[in-house]
């Protein structure tokens, strides 16, 4: 089945600092690509979604300057937090899915803690 | 706005089938009914999806009403690592995939 591997699963980072978190495609063309956030006890939220080769497409009130998303390759994309603060700690999850590949595979998810 | 309605809790017994209901009234022709689930801590894995037909897989099974305005999620045999969020997903296209509150079920012993 398809799998898409997300890392890393933890980091921690000061305040102030960027943080890059990488999601692959290991066995399928990942055209399009998301990202939620989740905060404790909630739902997913998706932040931005993302085309190969496009500029990815930020959900309101997610600011496209601090959450940078790359997806440069069909097998990857990236997603910065640059200039972290703690309330941006969160739990990070990508999905991929591409045009041969029904449905959504979502990544392991990446627990980030700003201290 | 994930266009689903699911209930915020169900208990289930283990070795009991756990039956999630999801409304989804407003549903388009094209629009196919997926169900996720998160366990703690994990990102979602995939369980089936159908469009107008009742659907099984090893997983589980799932019902869609005939006027497709709602389904539920079967897992025939709960056991306790099925305790996990679930979720109901009402897909729009390819680039639409957002996650309402979802069903958190706990399989009790």
């Amino acid at each position: 089945g398809a799998v898409v591997s997300q890392h890393p699963s933890r980091v921690i980072c000061k305040s102030g600092t960027s943080v890059k978190i990488e999601c692959r495609s290991l066995d399928f063309q990942a055209t399009t690509m998301f990202w939620y956030r989740q905060f404790p006890k909630q739902s997913l939220m998706l932040m931005a979604t993302s085309n190969e080769g496009s500029k990815a497409t930020y959900e309101q009130g997610v600011e496209k300057d601090k959450f940078l998303i790359n997806h440069a390759s069909l097998t990857l994309s990236t997603l910065t937090v640059t200039s972290a603060h703690p309330e941006d700690s969160s739990f990070y999850i990508c999905s991929a899915t591409g045009q041969d590949h029904y449905g959504y595979t979502f990544g392991s998810g990446t627990r980030l803690t700003v201290v | 706005d994930a266009k689903t309605t699911q209930p915020p809790s169900m208990d289930c017994a283990e070795g009991r089938a756990a039956n999630l209901p999801c409304n989804h009234s407003t549903i388009s022709g094209n629009e196919y009914v997926y169900w996720y689930r998160q366990i703690h801590s994990q990102g979602p894995q995939y369980i089936i999806h159908g469009l107008k037909n009742n659907e099984t897989n090893e997983m589980a099974s799932l019902i869609i009403t005939e006027d497709r305005k709602s389904s539920t999620l079967i897992l025939p045999h709960a056991t306790l690592r099925d305790t996990a969020v679930y979720y109901c997903i009402v897909r729009v296209g390819w680039n639409d995939m957002r996650f309402g509150a979802g069903t958190r079920l706990t399989v009790k012993p």
